[in-house]
């Protein structure tokens, strides 16, 4: 299967400041890419889709002005999560469309974000 | 009508036997159905969809059952190894795929040795 990598796999931060997470998308481009958020013992909540070149899309209640997502090229897609609080303390999975006849998406291994 | 909705939520199977997960969906607009496994710590990884046009798909220890009229689809695991146990996760989508998964629920298996 297709390969997407994240960077950190894991990350503490002190509450206030902001952090990036990285989704990359190795051996294919992927024009879309999707973050999502996941709490323990959990099914994947969707946060938003991102698309290369554009503004992405949010779910509702999602707050894009703390989670930017920019996705700049057709291998990489981030997540910045600002002025991060401990309630935002989670398991964030990025995955990447491959556009092939069968669209699949591959997914990340995932970012263990904690903040203090 | 955009629920996927997965049962059961916790499975506990003998090692050698068969695991029966089961989705439910409403909307009719679905056309792709995925299954994800995921273990501790770790993101989901394809494990084998299947489209509308098909009742079953086979690969390997692995089956999907679809039922289009009833809007219900299962995952058949055979001969089922301690290896299996994990998170599974049914999940469908329009699109053909392109568009944003809705996930079930989630159930985790255990295989016992």
């Amino acid at each position: 299967g297709a390969v997407v990598s994240q960077h950190p796999s894991r990350v503490i931060c002190k509450s206030g400041t902001s952090v990036k997470i990285e989704c990359r998308s190795l051996d294919f481009q992927a024009t879309t890419m999707f973050w999502y958020r996941q709490f323990p013992k959990k099914s994947l909540m969707l946060m938003a889709t991102s698309n290369e070149g554009s503004k992405a899309t949010y779910e509702q209640g999602v707050e894009k002005d703390k989670f930017l997502i920019n996705h700049a090229s057709l291998t990489l897609s981030t997540l910045t999560v600002t002025s991060a609080h401990p309630e935002d303390s989670s398991f964030y999975i990025c995955s990447a469309l491959r556009p092939t006849r069968a669209n699949e998406q591959f997914f990340g291994p995932g970012t263990r974000l904690t903040v203090l | 009508q955009q629920q996927v909705k997965q049962s059961p939520q916790s499975l506990i199977v003998q090692k050698g036997g068969i695991s029966i997960i089961n989705c439910a969906y409403e909307n009719t607009a679905f056309d792709y159905f995925p299954w994800y496994q995921q273990f501790p710590g770790k993101g989901p990884a394809l494990l084998i969809a299947i489209r509308p046009d098909v009742s079953e798909k086979k690969e390997g220890r692995f089956t999907i059952s679809f039922n289009k009229s009833a809007k219900q689809f299962s995952l058949h695991i055979m001969d089922s190894q301690p290896g299996d146990s994990a998170t599974y996760f049914c999940a469908a989508t329009v699109g053909q795929g392109a568009q944003k998964l809705v996930f079930g629920q989630g159930t985790r298996l255990t295989i016992n040795p």
